[in-house]
């Protein structure tokens, strides 16, 4: 089935740096990804919509100047995390739809395994 | 997209049948109802997802009643591994919104 990379697992990173997440889309091509935050003991929250070839869209009260994704190719979008801060750590996860059809052949959604971010 | 309701949590015997219940009253005619489940520091895992009829695969069934308001999820034959978060989503061709899912504990 299709499958989401996401790079790194975890990362540990001082406050004030800038961190990038990697998502990729194995075996298929992702025109759209999500990316989501899960701080502990809750659900998660979308963050931003990713469209290849064109400007993220962000849900509110997520700043984008802080949180920016790239989506330069159809199996690549990235998160950085700029000018981190502890309360940013959490677990971030992306994911992309994987197949577009209709009736009950959308497949729907898969997502990647999550980045641990730590900001110490 | 539409709400869900879901019982936030419970319990099931290893080797029985899990079955979680999702309401979805206020569901529109083109969205489906996903669901997914999430293992402790893991991405959500897609399960199933359906219309309006009923669906099976090798991980579960999906029941859906007929007026659509209401779904259940069944695990025939629940494992530890089982053991996760469950989510039930109501969407049509747009973003996955994820309320608190229901938690699911699986004991020997």
């Amino acid at each position: 089935g299709a499958v989401v990379s996401q790079h790194p697992s975890w990362v540990i990173c001082k406050s004030g740096t800038s961190v990038k997440i990697e998502c990729r889309s194995l075996d298929f091509q992702a025109t759209t990804m999500f990316w989501y935050r899960q701080f502990p003991k809750q659900s998660l929250m979308l963050m931003a919509t990713s469209n290849e070839g064109s400007k993220a869209t962000y849900e509110q009260g997520v700043e984008k100047d802080k949180f920016l994704i790239n989506h330069a190719s159809l199996t690549l979008s990235t998160l950085t995390v700029t000018s981190a801060h502890p309360e940013d750590s959490s677990f971030y996860i992306c994911s992309a739809r994987t197949h577009t059809g209709t009736g009950a052949s959308v497949s729907g959604y898969t997502f990647g395994s999550g980045t641990r971010l730590t900001v110490v | 997209d539409a709400k869900t309701t879901q019982p936030p949590s419970m319990d099931c015997a290893e080797g029985r049948a899990a079955n979680l219940p999702c309401n979805h009253s206020t569901i529109s005619g083109n969205e489906y109802v996903y669901w997914y489940r999430q293992i402790h520091s893991q991405g959500p895992q897609y399960i199933i997802h359906g219309l309006k009829n009923n669906e099976t695969n090798e991980m579960a069934s999906l029941i859906i009643t007929e007026d659509r308001k209401s779904s259940t999820l069944i695990l025939p034959h629940a494992t530890l591994r089982d053991t996760a978060v469950y989510y039930c989503i109501v969407t049509g061709y747009s973003t996955l919104t994820f309320g608190k899912g229901t938690m699911l504990l699986v004991s020997p």
